[in-house]
């Protein structure tokens, strides 16, 4: 199984709702990343775990909260999100170890987020 | 701050053309990957080169990683209309493994051919 899952694909919300985005590998990666990626424009790293621990936050708004339960589970909480939050949200993963990333990153398909 | 240029931005050609993409850097990276996105899909590597003069090929795909692994171009061959996508390269961001598995990005190409 070489492959990253993300749910829901698409997903409209509420500036008032809470949601969550769920990501799921189970290619043994130790590390996984949400990404926020807006229309023609390269990924934006939002949040990196590794081994299950959150070692990156990339001054992301609390509105966005992430949770890893397990090493294949990556989850998103949303609250309280803005219009201008609308993008594709991707989760990936990677072998990794340190920062000789040579095995690059297997990302999912992503999430269409619309926020109304 | 280790920056990755990507040239050109937009790239729109015919079926049977050939072009090159480039990614440049005043840094040096251990290793540079390279990404195809097609519109509401996640990017997919393509390939990564982590030798500095390596050439690897991928089909009508060629990627060269520059001797001093400062820089790196993608040449395509013949290209066809399922070429058309996003294509991005990216490095692993900090020397000495402190910055765990984060990847710098180029701003990426956005390649269109046409029938």
């Amino acid at each position: 199984d070489t492959e990253v899952t993300q749910t829901p694909k698409h997903l409209v919300m509420g500036m008032t709702n809470k949601k969550s985005l769920k990501c799921e590998q189970h290619m043994g990666h130790r590390a996984m990343y949400w990404y926020k990626q807006k229309a023609k424009k390269p990924p934006e790293l939002m949040f990196v775990y590794s081994y299950e621990k959150l070692s990156i936050n990339e001054s992301v708004p609390s509105r966005f909260s992430p949770e890893c339960p397990n090493s294949s589970l990556l989850n998103l909480h949303l609250h309280a999100l803005q219009p201008e939050d609308s993008a594709l949200y991707l989760c990936a993963s990677s072998q990794g170890r340190g920062g000789r990333e040579k095995h690059g990153y297997t990302f999912g398909s992503g999430t269409r987020l619309t926020v109304v | 701050t280790q920056l990755l240029e990507q040239s050109p931005q937009f790239l729109s050609i015919q079926e049977g053309e050939n072009l090159t993409v480039y990614c440049n850097s005043s840094s040096v990276f251990s290793s540079l990957q390279w990404y195809r996105q097609e519109p509401g899909e996640g990017p997919v590597l393509l390939v990564t080169v982590v030798t500095g003069g390596e050439v690897k090929k991928l089909k009508r795909l060629t990627f060269q990683f520059g001797d001093a692994r400062k820089d790196s171009s993608l040449h395509i061959t013949a290209a066809q209309t399922g070429d058309t996508g996003l294509y991005l390269c990216a490095g692993p961001k900090g020397a000495g493994g402190t910055s765990y598995g984060k990847l710098t990005f180029g701003q990426g190409t956005i390649l269109t051919v046409h029938p």
